[in-house]
């Protein structure tokens, strides 16, 4: 039973576009989110992440956006640069409990 | 500041084998995570340590264990090793246990282990 889905295992989006990542969750006890950023050869590095009190969370050019009624996160990256290319993993855990991860979405930022 | 550890980077065994991966955490850090992550199966949680005591575990069978040491590094011990544990296993760590899910996961780069 897979608590935190990512659909689309890729994308591709132009430079200076507008990426968005989607990701949605069953489990409604989750109250933290967060995505995760991971290059090849690399574990995982933080990115973002925004408390279910919040609709949206902004960082720089990275911005999350939750949605409580339709259980639904999204990551948008504006503009998109070359270095965002990775897989992005979405995150949620509920009331300090583990982590339970996505199984991530390739974006591949095309010149 | 160093960031999370893990050795070996690659291991390679046969199946009926024990595989021994090893993590250190940031300093400072008392909680150490681990997870698998298989082929097309994202990251999955297996084991949860912190200030030496097993907090969480995933569904992951008993063969699979490990333990933390005084100093917070961490083993993850894989008994009877099968093909199908081939997958690259990570390691995380934060400054204490996520009581509040606030305290971010820093991730080490990983120890791919390949099962023939």
């Amino acid at each position: 039973d897979q608590q935190v889905k990512q659909n689309s295992p890729s994308l591709s989006v132009q430079e200076g576009r507008i990426s968005i990542l989607n990701c949605d969750y069953t489990n409604s006890m989750f109250d933290y989110f967060l995505w995760y950023k991971k290059y090849p050869a690399e574990g995982p590095t933080f990115l973002i992440s925004i408390s279910s009190i919040k609709d949206k969370n902004e960082d720089g050019r990275f911005t999350v956006f939750l949605n409580k009624s339709a259980k639904h996160l999204s990551l948008h990256i504006v503009p998109s640069q070359p270095g965002d290319s990775a897989v992005y993993f979405c995150a949620a855990s509920a009331l300090g409990d583990k982590i339970i991860f996505g199984k991530g979405t390739r974006l591949h930022i095309l010149p | 500041e160093a960031g999370v550890t893990q050795s070996p980077t690659h291991l390679i065994k046969t199946r009926g084998q024990q595989a021994t991966l090893r993590c250190s955490p940031i300093s400072g850090h008392t909680s150490v995570y681990w997870y698998q992550q298989a082929l097309g199966l994202g990251l999955q949680f297996l084991l949860w340590y912190d200030e030496g005591e097993e907090r969480n575990r995933g569904n992951f069978p008993p063969r699979f264990s490990g333990r933390q040491f005084p100093n917070y590094s961490s083993e993850l011990n894989v008994n009877a090793l099968e093909l199908e544990d081939s997958a690259l296993y990570l390691c995380a760590s934060s400054l204490r246990a996520a009581s509040t899910s606030t305290d971010t996961q820093y991730f080490g780069p990983g120890t791919r282990l390949t099962v023939l």
